[in-house]
């Protein structure tokens, strides 16, 4: 069983499309957590999840929309893609602030044409 | 401002020993990780530290020195499958999430 499953792992889309990733833990940890992977593999965090609240909301283009419909799902919905927004975004979970570490998902890969 | 800092590429003969760097400059701090992550796949929990001192896991062992901001990671025994990168991480203060360093490339040669 996976811990972390995000789906989907590839995602081709052109510029201006809207597009959905969705992300489910079945740790029952109580925090998750959105990053992105860019091109030079800076891992930077977007947003944080606590038990469905959002804590943490980096500076981000509101184009960018998370969902927590749950504490095991933490969806991330991007609106009027841009070429810039492509990246390697990569789901996490932790129980707490994350003191006993991250769990990372296996990462989608967007591109945008 | 939060900065982590790691050499970008390093490279290693199988069988070595190898140290991978890692200086830190921070508003706080809560605990050092190492991870590992191959290409194309996702980062994987190497290792914590939050006190100073050495932290031996089987052929991987971290240290840290808190009043130098510093920490390295020590690979031993180097296996082919020991290629990838290798990223630091600081919690700067208790209910902040992680600081990433930009990842040192680690390429290991037979």
């Amino acid at each position: 069983d996976t811990a972390v499953s995000q789906t989907p792992k590839y995602l081709v889309t052109q510029m201006g499309n809207d597009k959905s990733i969705k992300c489910e833990q079945n740790l029952g940890h109580d925090t998750m957590y959105w990053y992105k992977q860019d091109s030079k593999k800076f891992l930077k965090i977007m947003f944080s999840y606590n038990n469905k609240e959002l804590i943490i909301n980096e500076t981000v283009p509101n184009r960018f929309s998370p969902k927590s419909p749950d504490k095991a799902h933490l969806n991330l919905h991007i609106n009027s893609l841009e070429l810039g927004d492509s990246a390697v975004y990569f789901c996490a979970s932790s129980q707490g602030q994350g003191h006993y570490g991250y769990t990372f998902g296996s990462g989608t890969r967007l591109t945008v044409v | 401002g939060q900065n982590i800092d790691q050499p970008t590429e390093m490279t290693a003969t199988e069988g070595a020993i190898v140290q991978i760097n890692c200086t830190y400059q921070t508003s706080g701090f809560n605990g050092l990780f190492w991870y590992q992550q191959h290409a194309g796949e996702a980062p994987t929990f190497l290792s914590y530290n939050v006190l100073d001192g050495l932290e031996e896991k089987g052929r991987f062992s971290s240290f840290l020195s808190r009043s130098k901001g510093y920490s390295y990671l020590l690979l031993k025994e180097l296996q082919m499958k020991d290629s990838a990168s290798y990223l630091c991480a600081v919690i700067p203060n208790y209910g902040q999430n992680f600081v990433f360093g930009p990842g040192t490339r680690l390429s290991v040669l037979p």
